[in-house]
């Protein structure tokens, strides 16, 4: 069965580091998604792709986080600096556009830990 | 910022009870979705329901939604220990999807 992978799966970082994370979405999959969640919180949308083009990046903190998927395939998701209130889990989610069913799939997500 | 709120925030029930979660959404959708998450693991897909249906069933599962109250709930029958998760409901547009805070069960075996 077709998996959103995700990639690292734990990451600890200290603070001002660079960190970046990575997804490769299913095949055939045109809308790609980065969520932030805090412990204890729903999923908050960071930014959304329709291939390689941002549909919506209006929650992302710009000062401090990119994200890129440059061939319309797999995406990276880089924060530099690293702060503090960075720690959480970075989940990637991608769905079949024109299939209308409108369901995410999702990766297992990468735990960061800002130190 | 979060579509909306999950009700109750957390809910203990014994197995083979059925378990009842509330979702109120902000803002108009197209349809509306729940999702499972185990701890630290990804969300997974359990079912939609668009904003011309009243009432959808899958399983275990009955959703119900109210777009004049802006708000839907999620119905798991017969409970097992192995649905002790998170859940949480995802409304929007067709691909755009913004989840609420969650109800966080737990089933006791």
């Amino acid at each position: 069965e077709a998996e959103v992978a995700q990639s690292p799966r734990y990451k600890i970082t200290e603070k001002s580091q660079a960190v970046a994370f990575w997804c490769d979405p299913i095949s055939g999959h045109a809308t790609l998604y980065w969520y932030r969640q805090i412990l204890g919180q729903g999923p908050e949308l960071l930014v959304q792709f329709q291939d390689e083009s941002v549909v919506d990046d209006s929650q992302l903190p710009k000062d401090r986080f990119s994200a890129e998927r440059l061939k319309g395939v797999d995406s990276t998701l880089k924060i530099q600096p690293a702060e503090l209130g960075d720690s959480a889990m970075y989940l990637c989610a991608s769905s079949f556009v024109g299939q209308n069913t409108g369901e995410l799939f999702f990766g297992e997500g990468s735990r960061l830990t800002v130190l | 910022s979060q579509q909306g709120e999950e009700d109750p925030q957390a809910l203990s029930i014994q197995e083979g009870e059925n378990a009842t979660m509330n979702c109120s959404y902000k803002t108009s959708i197209n349809n509306l979705q729940w999702y499972r998450q185990n701890s630290g693991r990804g969300l997974v897909h359990l079912i939609l329901i668009r904003s011309n249906e009243r009432e959808k069933h899958s399983g275990r599962l009955r959703v119900t939604l109210d777009t004049s109250k802006k708000s839907s709930s999620l119905l798991i029958t017969a409970s097992r220990a192995a649905d002790t998760a998170s859940y949480f409901c995802a409304g929007g547009g067709t691909y755009k999807y913004i989840f609420g805070t969650g109800t966080r069960l737990k089933v006791l075996a």
